[in-house]
């Protein structure tokens, strides 16, 4: 059981470029959850999913998209690239019983 | 809107010495309670929970209690370790399934 996993765990981005932030669980967990982490700032929200086919946005989805085709899949795209997106991502999963979420071990992203 | 509210740090204690990280919330309803921690590298791990008033969470000597008449979920440990050097972050789980969270509260245990 892996539990979440994200990929990659480094990347360096150039102004402008696009890429996809990777996130799977193999937990069955119908919720899924993408957050940044900015130092000193705590977690926001970015997205998130309450099941396959059904996703919302948090409270900083400007510049990122997601989809949820499948339960373990919850890929965070971000299209154009901005110095202002330099932050670790981490992503998280729960089941519907309880509100506590199991975090990936997020992906350090440098927006230059 | 909910809120969580976290002493500021970096807190820098020396090995068995008493911790206390403050942890106050604002909310509507009735939240369940977290503390998370955060290694150097990796991810947010739960250390603990509540979710109802004057519930004890507990974990690794670690200690917190939900109060609700001053809306606080202080993190306690009587005798804290080198191993125990993080980042503790205070979270507020609501009825819409989101968690809201304070913003760090770093800890160095000096040997």
């Amino acid at each position: 059981n892996a539990g979440v996993t994200q990929t990659p765990k480094f990347r360096i981005l150039k102004i402008g470029q696009s890429m996809t932030l990777q996130c799977t669980q193999d937990m069955n967990h119908n919720y899924m959850y993408w957050y940044r982490q900015d130092p000193g700032m705590g977690l926001k929200l970015i997205y998130y999913s309450v099941g396959a086919g059904i996703t919302d946005k948090g409270e900083v989805p400007n510049g990122y998209n997601v989809s949820r085709s499948t339960t373990e899949d919850f890929p965070l795209r971000l299209e154009l690239a901005a110095p202002s997106q330099t932050s670790v991502y981490f992503c998280a999963s729960r089941d519907g019983a309880s509100l506590e979420q199991y975090f990936g071990p997020g992906t350090r992203l440098t927006v230059t | 809107g909910n809120s969580v509210t976290q002493m500021e740090g970096p807190v820098t204690l020396s090995e068995e010495a008493f911790l206390t990280i403050n942890c106050t919330y604002t909310a509507t309803g009735y939240p369940s309670l977290f503390w998370y921690v955060q290694y150097p590298g990796e991810g947010l791990q739960l250390l603990l929970k509540a979710t109802k008033a004057d519930d004890k969470g507990s974990n690794k000597g670690f200690e917190a209690t939900y109060r609700k008449e001053t809306t606080s979920f202080h993190l306690e440990k009587g005798s804290v370790q080198v191993s125990d050097s993080a980042v503790y972050f205070c979270a507020l789980g609501n009825q819409g399934g989101k968690l809201i969270f304070g913003q760090g509260t770093e800890l160095s245990v000096k040997p």
